[in-house]
């Protein structure tokens, strides 16, 4: 069964920073994965969905790696700003049309 | 407007009650998925479905029940059978399987 962990729960950083959010998952055989972003009490909001044949996809300050041999993901915010803190989570769709999401980490960017 | 919607925002239910959670598109999206977030835990699949007059359980089908009778909406029961229903629950469409999923603003789900 896949499971799928990200790391750390928590971060907070100074606004301007570039940080990297962890992603990592136990079974390679997926079909994408995919990055959201959560404020708190709403919905969930699609950032980047990487197919299993690609290594990357960026939209604007996002960027996010699949490397599914390592089972790993991440993403990269560059220049953080404080409209970027929520909680961000991964999910990987495998091959037998399971959807599992990580716990999230919860994102805190300090004025 | 194009998108995901879910009403109520907040319900409440009494024990031995059974309560129904509303999901609605207009995005002719074909699939649908229900989830339950629980707090400092990642989402978890409840049932999901692939086109109209079908569904298939998620991992924690047991004291829910679903319908798929229209391509626009995906109804969620919470049954009596549910004994821990206190929860957010996440109703979530993508145009099919496995595509980019667009979530609506959830219901949170409280028990008197």
């Amino acid at each position: 069964k896949q499971e799928v962990t990200q790391i750390p729960a928590a971060l907070s950083v100074p606004e301007g920073e570039n940080l990297v959010l962890n992603c990592s998952f136990t079974d390679s055989a997926i079909y994408n994965l995919q990055w959201f972003r959560q404020d708190p009490g709403k919905g969930l909001t699609s950032l980047l969905l990487i197919q299993s044949s690609q290594r990357e996809q960026t939209s604007g300050r996002l960027n996010a790696s699949l490397d599914k041999s390592s089972g790993r993901s991440t993403l990269y915010i560059a220049a953080s700003q404080p409209g970027d803190s929520a909680t961000y989570l991964c999910a990987v769709f495998d091959n037998n049309n399971d959807m599992r999401f990580g716990a999230g980490t919860r994102l805190t960017v300090k004025p | 407007d194009g998108g995901i919607t879910q009403s109520p925002k907040y319900l409440f239910r009494k024990e031995g009650q059974n309560v129904t959670l509303s999901c609605e598109q207009n995005l002719n999206h074909d699939a649908m998925y229900w989830y339950r977030q629980d707090p400092g835990q990642g989402l978890r699949l409840i049932y999901y479905s692939q086109i109209v007059n079908d569904f298939q359980k998620g991992d924690i089908a047991e004291g829910y029940s679903v319908s798929r009778e229209k391509k626009e909406s995906f109804p969620l029961t919470v049954t009596s059978a549910q004994k821990n229903p206190t929860a957010f629950y996440l109703c979530a469409s993508s145009i099919y399987v496995g595509e980019t999923q667009y979530f609506g603003p959830g219901t949170r789900l409280l028990v008197l």
